[in-house]
């Protein structure tokens, strides 16, 4: 079973915009992160967020975790070209050791 | 050189062949990952290993088996390929904490199963 849903499920902007995509999330965790993939490559780390921290940023990133919503949401800002990918969120659950749980994906058309 | 690697890149094989493939990692990490995409579902994991000694089922691990040859080599066989095996395979790594820190994928392998 999935852990995390990311919403929308697609994404479609123009250079220069944010890009903000959501994922909820069922049980208590100890870390959530976020990965890129680019059309059928692997999977790119991204930024992790601990279940104590609130918000985290990174170059044009920018994520923020609500545990009592069980929710997060990354924010590309300035979205350029090369941001087109798909961003998945993975949910490193309380419960559940060992098990990173990913989500379905955003898939985000950065258009020039 | 990359540091998480899968061979082969692409595979089509027939109902009820037997398949490996396989991962190697220079990244030192103790543990690694079986992970397969399917369009719409995400990553799920098959199989991972926190030490050469260590195999544990992941969520989807009917029809798969691993060995973990060394700290460095961790590899996924089908003993029976079947169609609904087609599917993007990734194979990641990760080091050793209380809790799961980043990991690192590998370029993964496109089996075709007919």
């Amino acid at each position: 079973s999935q852990q995390g849903e990311e919403d929308p499920q697609a994404l479609s902007i123009q250079e220069g915009e944010n890009a903000t995509m959501n994922c909820s999330y069922k049980t208590s965790i100890n870390n959530l992160q976020w990965y890129r993939q680019n059309s059928g490559r692997g999977l790119v780390h991204l930024i992790l967020i601990r279940s104590n921290e609130r918000e985290k940023h990174s170059g044009r990133l920018r994520v923020t975790l609500d545990t009592s919503k069980k929710s997060s949401s990354l924010l590309i800002t300035a979205s350029r070209a090369a941001d087109t990918a798909s961003y998945f969120c993975a949910t490193d659950p309380s419960d559940s050791w060992g098990k990173l749980q990913f989500g379905a994906g955003t898939q985000v058309v950065v258009t020039p | 050189d990359a540091d998480v690697t899968q061979t082969p890149r692409n595979r089509i094989t027939k109902t009820g062949k037997r398949i490996m493939l396989e991962c190697s990692q220079t990244k030192g990490h103790d543990r690694m990952y079986w992970y397969r995409q399917d369009p719409g579902l995400g990553l799920r994991l098959i199989y991972y290993s926190f030490d050469v000694k260590d195999i544990n089922k992941g969520e989807i691990s009917d029809g798969y088996s691993v060995s973990r040859q060394a700290q460095a080599k961790f590899s996924l066989s089908l003993e029976s390929a079947i169609p609904n095996q087609t599917a993007l395979y990734f194979c990641a790594t990760s080091e050793t904490g209380t809790y799961l820190n980043e990991q690192f994928f590998g370029p993964g392998t496109r089996l075709t199963v007919l």
